[in-house]
């Protein structure tokens, strides 16, 4: 699997857009995007994916460069409960894609006040 | 109704003691896994159960041992605990003829070896 970089930690000022990036140079053709994010003693939670179009779902945005090696994903309204490590992840996809999915350290965004 | 459940929420224990944590999933999946979080926060997948079949096992010391007595539960046992087995675990299910891939966590079982 294609390996991502995403920084280490990130702020936000409540209700603004929190724009969390992610660059994954190595990404092949077949590999899909994938967000999950883990609030503090939570289990981590599903929050979008995509292989090359742009996706917008209830939780979040994801925008996908057309090269494909960086993305950035779009919290619209930041609200204080949106703070949470955030785990971007390149996987195949198709049938079986949740198996291994393989979590790095995240990034850290913490929505203030 | 949690969608996916695990017990004990916490448990502290003595070097060397066995101990299970019980995992079990309403959602109807058909693949279930156990991952180990450290204190460093890396969440690492352990084991991974398709149908009652086991289909992943990384690297894990024998005295781990999963049981799946049907496609809702996922069992964790553990012989002989060490220190450096205290960690948070989590189970988690998906559906693997989805593609989505779309992992649902449970809360976490925090074992803390003393």
């Amino acid at each position: 699997d294609a390996k991502t970089t995403q920084p280490t930690s990130m702020d936000c000022a409540e209700g603004r857009a929190a724009n969390l990036p992610c660059n994954h140079s190595t990404i092949s053709g077949n590999e899909y995007v994938y967000w999950y994010r883990q609030i503090h003693s939570q289990g981590p939670q599903y929050i979008i994916h995509g292989l090359k179009n742009n996706e917008t779902n209830e939780m979040a945005s994801l925008i996908i460069t057309e090269d494909r090696k960086s993305s950035t994903l779009i919290l619209p309204h930041a609200t204080l409960r949106d703070t949470a490590v955030y785990y971007c992840i390149v996987r195949v996809g198709g049938s079986g894609s949740a198996r291994q999915l393989t979590f790095g350290s995240g990034t850290q965004l913490t929505v203030l006040p | 109704d949690t969608a996916v459940s695990q017990t004990p929420k916490y448990l502290v224990t003595q070097m060397g003691n066995d101990k299970s944590i019980k995992c079990e999933q309403n959602l109807g999946h058909d693949t279930m896994y156990w991952y180990k979080q450290d204190s460093k926060k890396f969440l690492k997948i352990m084991f991974s159960y398709n149908n009652k079949e086991l289909i992943i096992n990384e690297t894990v010391p024998n005295r781990f041992s999963p049981k799946s007595p049907d496609k809702a539960h996922l069992n964790l046992h553990i012989n002989s605990l060490e220190l450096g087995d205290s960690a948070v675990y989590f189970c988690a299910s998906s559906q693997d003829n989805r593609a989505r891939g779309e992992l649902f966590f449970g809360e976490g079982s925090r074992l803390t070896v003393l």
